[in-house]
């Protein structure tokens, strides 16, 4: 079975700073896909950025970035020019790409969060 | 489109009452997944389904737990009898293609 790890289970940065969030994860699959979700106090789940495993080249969504580590299984996140608005908790999640008839699922598997803080 | 809708937002029961959880999900996604969102386990999947299918249920904790899906655009998770330990926030998502849209979430707690 497929697991996440979050090693930091709290962040903080000041306002305007770099941060950058760790996820590492196991697999025996070689497709699949990777998520960082955000959720605010809110609660509401939002989807910040995703990457294939077949991409070689990271993904970018405005300000976020991730450093995607194929062999070393590690996903990583990073948050340029942090806003409050980015005070969140933050998920990094699996799912794997194959269909389900070869034995694949579309069920995502996240890891325990981390708990950004960003300081004004 | 409003996104995955859930209702109710809030749910405060006592133990043994019977609870029923309900997701709307967007027009034209094929799959429909549960979460679980707790401190101690985070979060975790209880069933999907596809084109209203269940898919997998392994993650359904105990025969207390039941969900069903009678439409595209409807489903439930019920629980009965409820039990304190069950206070969580529930999540329903949808997808169709690669990423799952999440509801706000329902927070129930039972006393």
């Amino acid at each position: 079975a497929q697991t996440v790890t979050q090693s930091q289970p709290e962040m903080s940065v000041q306002e305007a700073e770099t941060v950058t969030l760790s996820c590492t994860y196991d697999t025996s699959e070689s497709d699949y896909y990777l998520f960082w979700y955000k959720q605010p106090p809110s609660r509401q789940m939002i989807l910040v950025i995703r990457q294939e495993a077949y991409k070689q080249q990271n993904a970018t969504e405005n300000r976020f970035s991730v450093n995607f580590q194929k062999a070393a299984k590690s996903f990583s996140l990073k948050i340029s020019d942090s806003q409050l608005g980015d005070a969140a908790m933050y998920f990094c999640a699996y799912r794997s790409a194959p269909l389900i008839t070869q034995g694949g699922s579309e069920k995502l598997v996240f890891g325990k969060g981390t708990k950004l803080t960003v300081n004004p | 489109d409003a996104g995955v809708i859930q209702s109710p937002r809030h749910e405060v029961t006592e133990m043994g009452q019977e609870v029923t959880l309900r997701c709307k999900p967007i027009s034209g996604h094929d799959y429909l997944f549960w979460y679980r969102q707790t401190m101690m386990r985070g979060l975790e999947l209880l069933i999907y389904f596809n084109n209203n299918v269940p898919i997998d249920d392994s993650g359904m904790p105990e025969d207390r737990f039941s969900a069903k899906m009678p439409n595209a655009s409807f489903s439930t998770l019920k629980i009965q009898p409820s039990e304190p330990r069950d206070s969580a926030v529930y999540f329903c998502a949808s997808s169709f293609f690669k990423e799952q849209f999440f509801g706000p979430g329902t927070r129930l707690t039972v006393l």
